[in-house]
């Protein structure tokens, strides 16, 4: 079974440019995930999707970041304009659903340098 | 609210030392409890789980007991591997499996 393929796997932008990562999870995975990871730190989520609709995006900085997952499959996470501080490694990680207790699958990772 | 505190690291141990990582956790309602690893340069990989009260979540010699009265969830292992070396997170999930982890812990492993 293919895991959670995520690109690109780096990153490195300027300060105020723009960077989007793309997702595409565990075939007839309902539920979604994008975690932002700084180095030394545990995962912090940022969106969590159900099929194609936002279940939790409280952590998300919407004046600069924003995802969609159109049709409910692929998803998409952009950052613009891009500052320093988002320098982080994104996750993007699946369930089957959002009954607790089920397993999240995560991706490799995307890792973004802002300069 | 919910979270999870984690034992401070780096922790470093000869090869076939006993190993405890220590995992509290604060929540509301019945959560269920993970264990999440992640080796150099890749994702994290789930480690072991458990979904409710003392229940024992075991994996690759790894075991950790969910512990309600303690609100514990402490990773051990017997005897430990160069190849252990990671960094280990523990997490719980909520209603609609919101996960929240820890800050991760460091282990090296030393021949």
């Amino acid at each position: 079974e293919a895991g959670v393929a995520q690109s690109p796997r780096y990153k490195i932008i300027e300060k105020r440019q723009s960077v989007a990562f793309w997702c595409n999870p565990i075939s007839g995975h309902a539920t979604l995930y994008w975690y932002q990871q700084i180095l030394g730190q545990g995962p912090k989520l940022l969106i969590q999707f159900q099929n194609n609709g936002v279940v939790d995006d409280s952590q998300l900085p919407k004046d600069r970041f924003s995802a969609e997952r159109l049709k409910g499959v692929d998803s998409t996470l952009k950052i613009q304009p891009a500052k320093l501080e988002d320098s982080a490694v994104y996750l993007c990680a699946s369930s089957l659903s959002s009954i607790s207790g089920n397993t999240i699958y995560f991706g490799e990772g995307s890792w973004l340098t802002v300069v | 609210g919910n979270s999870v505190t984690q034992m401070e690291g780096p922790v470093t141990l000869s090869e076939e030392a006993f190993l405890t990582i220590n995992c509290t956790y604060t929540a509301t309602g019945y959560p269920s409890l993970f264990w999440y690893v992640q080796y150099p340069g890749e994702g994290l990989q789930l480690l072991l789980k458990a979904t409710k009260a003392d229940d024992k979540g075991s994996n690759k010699g790894f075991e950790a007991t969910y512990r309600k009265e303690t609100t514990s969830f402490h990773l051990e292992k017997g005897s430990v591997q160069v190849s252990d070396s990671a960094v280990y997170f523990c997490a719980l999930t909520t209603t609609g499996n919101q996960f929240y982890f820890g800050t991760g812990t460091s282990l090296t492993v030393i021949p």
